[in-house]
């Protein structure tokens, strides 16, 4: 089946920084990549949506100036949480989506911000 | 407002039981329902479903779709410790957007 990988897979950072996650689809093309987040013990909760080359679609009470992505090329999508808080730490999901319509999860990427 | 909710949110059974879990929606511009088993990590696809009364097979698992009802169920049979994660159900809109809404999950732990 259809690969998707994440980079990285924890990282720990201190308030205020900016962390890059990186989501990969490692042998299809996927036009449309979808971020996630989910909290302890809840479920998916749909950030963003992202089409290769333009602009993502943002679920509403998501801030686009905090959690950047770009989509840049059929294969990679990346998040940046700018200015993390301690409020943003977070298991981070992104999921790839190829001709078939099908979405192929990536493995997930924790945050713990200091 | 569209939603997904499953039931119950959380299940104990032992080795060899029988489980089925729910999952309701409200979903405008219904495209299909998926199901996914989530372990550690992000979640592994098991089933999609798009049509009435057809029931999918996998194994143990099968599940079923009632267009009508706005409800599918997912079987599992003579459960595993290996069964033991977080079940969750998804309604996939139309269109392009290919969004997924998700339920909260059912947790279930298969005990020895």
């Amino acid at each position: 089946g259809a690969v998707v990988s994440q980079h990285p897979s924890r990282v720990i950072c201190k308030s205020g920084t900016s962390v890059k996650i990186e989501c990969r689809s490692l042998d299809f093309q996927a036009t449309t990549m979808f971020w996630y987040r989910q909290f302890p013990k809840q479920s998916l909760m749909l950030m963003a949506t992202s089409n290769e080359g333009s602009k993502a679609t943002y679920e509403q009470g998501v801030e686009k100036d905090k959690f950047l992505i770009n989509h840049a090329s059929l294969t990679l999508s990346t998040l940046t949480v700018t200015s993390a808080h301690p409020e943003d730490s977070s298991f981070y999901i992104c999921s790839a989506r190829g001709g078939t319509h099908e979405q192929y999860f990536g493995p997930g990427t924790r945050l713990t911000v200091t | 407002e569209d939603k997904v909710v499953q039931s119950p949110l959380s299940l104990v059974v032992h080795e060899g039981d029988t489980v089925t879990l729910n999952c309701s929606y409200e979903v405008t511009n219904f495209r299909s329902l998926l199901w996914y088993k989530q372990e550690k990590k992000a979640p592994t696809f098991l089933f999609m479903l798009t049509s009435s009364g057809i029931e999918k097979k996998s194994g143990r698992l099968s599940s079923i779709l009632d267009k009508k009802e706005l409800f599918s169920i997912l079987n599992i049979t003579a459960t595993q410790t290996g069964d033991s994660a977080v079940y969750l159900c998804a309604g996939n809109l139309s269109g392009n957007t290919g969004k997924l809404i998700f339920g909260q999950g059912t947790t279930l732990q298969v005990k020895p």
